[in-house]
């Protein structure tokens, strides 16, 4: 399996715009999360589903954000408008059993908002 | 709420020796697990280790192993024969066992290999 495959590895985008980041889980995994790395928070979750149902989204930060899994083999996390604070690497994880496992993670999105 | 605190934001070791990194937890579930994560300068998150909290066995992976402390909540990370590939930031995270998914992570530890 290639792994949890992440588009695109780099975004720059200016204030204002619609931003789309996408995820591919590993095949078979039912867990799917997103996490959002900045310097000052560090890892913090935003959103986690399980068999493509949100399960837990009390980490997605405002109305502007929002995440979604149309079937199990994808999902995006969009950010309409964006702002300069969301500039951060967004990652995205996926798992079969994340007690056993924890989560593998993609090679995540650097988002740049100018 | 869980906490996961890592209080070395930076260590440094020579290559070859062995070096411990910290992590504790603040907790009031019985049923959990850890982890500990490596990030390299590549970005890539990849899992180091991870521990049941209902074993008392230390877990060991080739040349990393924990020590965890149940009872303190302490669960740090030792590297044995350090390696240059070893540089990275490390992550200790938490996670709620059931059907709780999701990881804390402490803020990370940054750890430089000397040759």
């Amino acid at each position: 399996d290639a792994g949890v495959i992440q588009s695109p590895r780099h975004e720059v985008t200016e204030m204002g715009q619609e931003v789309t980041l996408r995820c591919k889980p590993i095949s078979g995994h039912d867990y799917l999360f997103w996490y959002r790395q900045t310097m000052m928070r560090g890892l913090e979750l935003l959103i986690y589903f399980n068999n493509n149902v949100p399960i837990d989204d009390s980490g997605m930060p405002e109305d502007r954000f929002s995440a979604k899994m149309p079937n199990a083999s994808f999902s995006t996390l969009k950010i309409q408008p964006s702002e300069p604070r969301d500039s951060a690497v967004y990652f995205c994880a996926s798992s079969e059993q994340p007690g056993r496992q924890g989560a593998f993670f993609g090679q995540g999105t650097r988002l740049t908002v100018v | 709420a869980q906490t996961v605190t890592q209080s070395q934001p930076e260590m440094s070791v020579q290559e070859a020796e062995t070096v411990t990194l910290s992590c504790t937890y603040d907790t009031s579930e019985s049923n959990y697990y850890l982890f500990w994560y490596k990030q390299p300068p590549s970005r890539q998150m990849i899992l180091v280790i991870r521990q049941e909290a209902y074993k008392q066995q230390n877990a060991t992976e080739n040349r990393f192993s924990v020590n965890f402390q149940k009872a303190a909540k302490s669960f740090s990370l030792k590297i044995s024969d350090s390696q240059l590939g070893d540089t990275a930031m490390y992550f200790c995270a938490f996670m709620k066992g059931g059907s709780q998914g999701n990881l804390i992570f402490g803020k990370g530890t940054k750890l430089s290999v000397k040759p």
